[in-house]
């Protein structure tokens, strides 16, 4: 089946730094990438949709100069978190599909836990 | 406006018994809906979808999901649990080309 991984699968920063989350297809090409947060023992909430080569949509609410998504081919995207703060801190997961308009599943990232302290 | 609600919050089973997670949906057009199942700290996986088709979708791990449109519902079904199906359980209601709407989870719990 298909295969998505994010990396890095922990990561622990300091209050006022920026995050990088990698989020890879790793056989099969993403058309569009999701990015969500989830909180403990929560629904998925999704933050953005990322088209390849375009600017993400951002759902409500979310902040775009905060969360920085950026879908550069077609087998990555990357999620950034400039200036974190310990409300960040979550469980973040982005999930794949292999082309516009795909009706099949989602594939899904193992997530990624951040702790800003 | 389209939605899934997944009315239990936890399901509790003895291995061995027959188990249901329940989910109903509301969509204008057609409901791809879809199963997913969530270990700690790991990702969504995929357990069964229904695009199309025959209302019984079987999937995954001894899973399987009847679509019944009548009553707007996709219940998740197993005939008999296991206690390493303990785990967090979303439905899932994509649209065409559209972003997926999740339900708020359903913890499953089997005990031996």
């Amino acid at each position: 089946g298909a295969v998505v991984s994010q990396h890095p699968s922990r990561v622990i920063c300091k209050s006022g730094t920026s995050v990088k989350i990698e989020c890879r297809s790793l056989d099969f090409q993403a058309t569009t990438m999701f990015w969500y947060r989830q909180f403990p023992k929560k629904s998925l909430m999704l933050m953005a949709t990322s088209n390849e080569g375009s600017k993400a949509t951002y759902e409500q609410g979310v902040e775009k100069d905060k969360f920085l998504i950026n879908h550069a081919s077609l087998t990555l995207s990357t999620l950034t978190v400039t200036s974190a703060h310990p409300e960040d801190s979550s469980f973040y997961i982005c999930s794949a599909a292999p082309g516009l308009g795909w009706l099949g599943e989602q594939y899904f990232g193992p997530g990624t836990r951040l702790t800003v302290t | 406006a389209q939605s899934v609600a997944q009315p239990e919050d936890q399901v509790n089973v003895a291995e061995g018994n027959p188990l249901t997670v329940k989910c109903t949906y509301s969509v204008s057009g057609n409901p791809y809906l879809f199963w997913y199942v969530q270990y700690p700290n790991r990702g969504l996986q995929f357990l069964l979808k229904y695009i199309t088709g025959d209302n019984l979708v079987k999937g995954s791990y001894g899973f399987e999901a009847e679509f019944n449109k009548s009553q707007t519902s996709f219940h998740l079904k197993k005939p008999s649990a296991l206690v390493s199906d303990s785990a967090l359980y979303f439905c899932a209601l994509r649209p065409n080309a559209g972003k997926s709407t999740f339900g708020d989870g359903t913890t499953l719990t089997v005990k031996p």
